[in-house]
């Protein structure tokens, strides 16, 4: 069945320091991913998503590029502030059979950006 | 629009007790699903619907039930809580378009069951 593995948490970074969450996934077919955010105290958010291989999806100064050849979605930002700290899930939705509107969430990633 | 609500945010239930939980959306969405989050667990989907009247399982549906009477509305049950139900439910709703997947999530409902 369809996976998603992200990198362990908790990450702990100064303000305008480089943020490098990785996400893998195992899925059949081609499948959509996504980041989703979520804010103390708060729901998830789409942060950015990709629908196919080699798409980048970027919002907020966060990006991330859609690799088919390593299955991968790393998040990216270059200088991340104290305001981006939150639990960051990545995400797959399949695109092949009847299931192609559910979303399979990785673990989450806790990141803490101090001043 | 409020987009996703869920009522209530918080309840403590006792073992055996039962509750529902609410979720209603203002975007007409056709598809909505019910998560559980618990720490180092991720979410997991418990049930989705994808119209009015129409409900299925997902991963962990064990323990809970739903019902779509309104397309606005997807309500989650409990008959007889337990310990391990203690978790925070978040609900969601989409569309229904392959372009468009985005998932609208609600603030969550934090359940502790004694």
């Amino acid at each position: 069945g369809d996976s998603v593995t992200q990198m362990e948490g908790p990450v702990t970074l100064s303000e305008e320091a480089f943020l490098t969450i990785n996400c893998t996934y195992t899925a059949t077919g081609y499948p959509s991913l996504f980041w989703y955010v979520q804010y103390p105290g708060e729901g998830l958010q789409l942060l950015l998503k990709a629908t196919k291989a080699d798409d980048k999806g970027s919002n907020k100064g966060f990006e991330a590029t859609y690799r088919k050849e390593t299955t991968s979605f790393h998040l990216e930002k270059g200088s991340v502030q104290v305001s981006d700290s939150a639990v960051y899930f990545c995400a797959l939705r399949s695109n092949s059979g009847g299931s192609n509107y559910k979303l399979t969430f990785g673990k989450g990633t806790l990141l803490t950006v101090n001043p | 629009n409020a987009g996703v609500t869920q009522t209530p945010k918080f309840r403590v239930l006792k073992t055996g007790q039962s509750m529902t939980l609410l979720c209603a959306q203002d975007m007409n969405h056709e598809y909505m699903y019910w998560y559980r989050q618990d720490p180092g667990m991720g979410l997991r989907l418990i049930h989705y619907s994808v119209g009015e009247g129409t409900t299925a399982k997902g991963e962990v549906p064990d323990g809970y039930n739903v019902s779509r009477l309104k397309k606005q509305n997807f309500l989650l049950g409990l008959e007889s809580a337990a310990p391990s139900q203690t978790s925070v439910y978040f609900c969601a709703s989409s569309i229904l378009d392959r372009q468009t997947d985005t998932q609208y999530f609600g603030p969550g409902t934090r359940l502790t069951v004694l």
